[in-house]
């Protein structure tokens, strides 16, 4: 079983529509939680941390259920902008490292 | 004003030639990171350093290894290239050692392609 395990997609969605990710991992010890957006071609760069109260930063919600080892992504009124792959990554193991989920790729069309 | 930059940016080699690539940081960070990203997307760390200290060094082959002149620097060698060593290779930088939600910021990656 992968350590973080993501649906690939893609997701085909029209602008506006509010699309959702889920992810979950395998290592209830995992202590710190977040979501990453790596633009085709590009580095990942942090999208926000997902906080075990749930937080949201305007359009984009996060949610974590540590019971069920369980993390999602919630994206509201997706724009053009948002068409990217979204990875879902955990901190743990023995040296506390990034474990990365392999993506799900997001194209919003017009 | 770049953050985290490697350089080369794309790296085209032979079979069994020995290459590096080069990291550097200018976020003041302790810590930088080798991730390398495969043909299917899938990122996974290789090494780690703090302060100039190695303290993540995962399962990679004895081929690669990597050097910290300082704590602004880290350098990735790669001796005896196979095909298999194809794929972009990022480099990483954040303030603390696997604590808590310290952000990593990467670099634009090394797209290395072995023929």
């Amino acid at each position: 079983r992968k350590e973080v395990e993501q649906d690939p997609g893609p997701f085909n969605v029209p602008e506006g529509a509010t699309v959702a990710f889920n992810c979950t991992y395998s290592n209830s010890a995992s202590q710190s939680f977040f979501w990453y957006r790596q633009d085709c071609r590009k580095e990942p760069k942090l999208l926000m941390s997902v906080y075990s109260s749930g937080n949201e930063d305007g359009r984009f919600t996060a949610q974590l259920n540590r019971a069920s080892q369980y993390i999602s992504l919630l994206i509201r009124d997706s724009k053009l902008s948002d068409s990217a792959t979204y990875l879902c990554v955990v901190r743990g193991g023995a040296t506390n490292k990034l474990i990365f989920g392999t993506g799900t790729l997001l194209a919003v069309q017009p | 004003d770049t953050a985290v930059s490697q350089t080369p940016k794309y790296l085209v080699t032979q079979m069994g030639n020995d290459k590096s690539i080069k990291c550097e940081q200018n976020l003041g960070h302790d810590t930088m990171y080798w991730y390398k990203q495969d043909s299917k997307k899938f990122l996974k760390i290789m090494f780690s350093y703090n302060n100039k200290e190695l303290i993540i060094n995962e399962t990679v082959p004895n081929r690669f290894s990597p050097k910290s002149p300082d704590k602004a620097h880290l350098n990735l060698h790669i001796n005896s290239l196979e095909l298999g060593d194809s794929a972009v290779y990022f480099c990483a930088s954040s303030p603390l050692a696997g604590q808590g939600y310290n952000e990593q910021f990467f670099g634009p990656g090394t797209r290395l392609t072995v023929l």
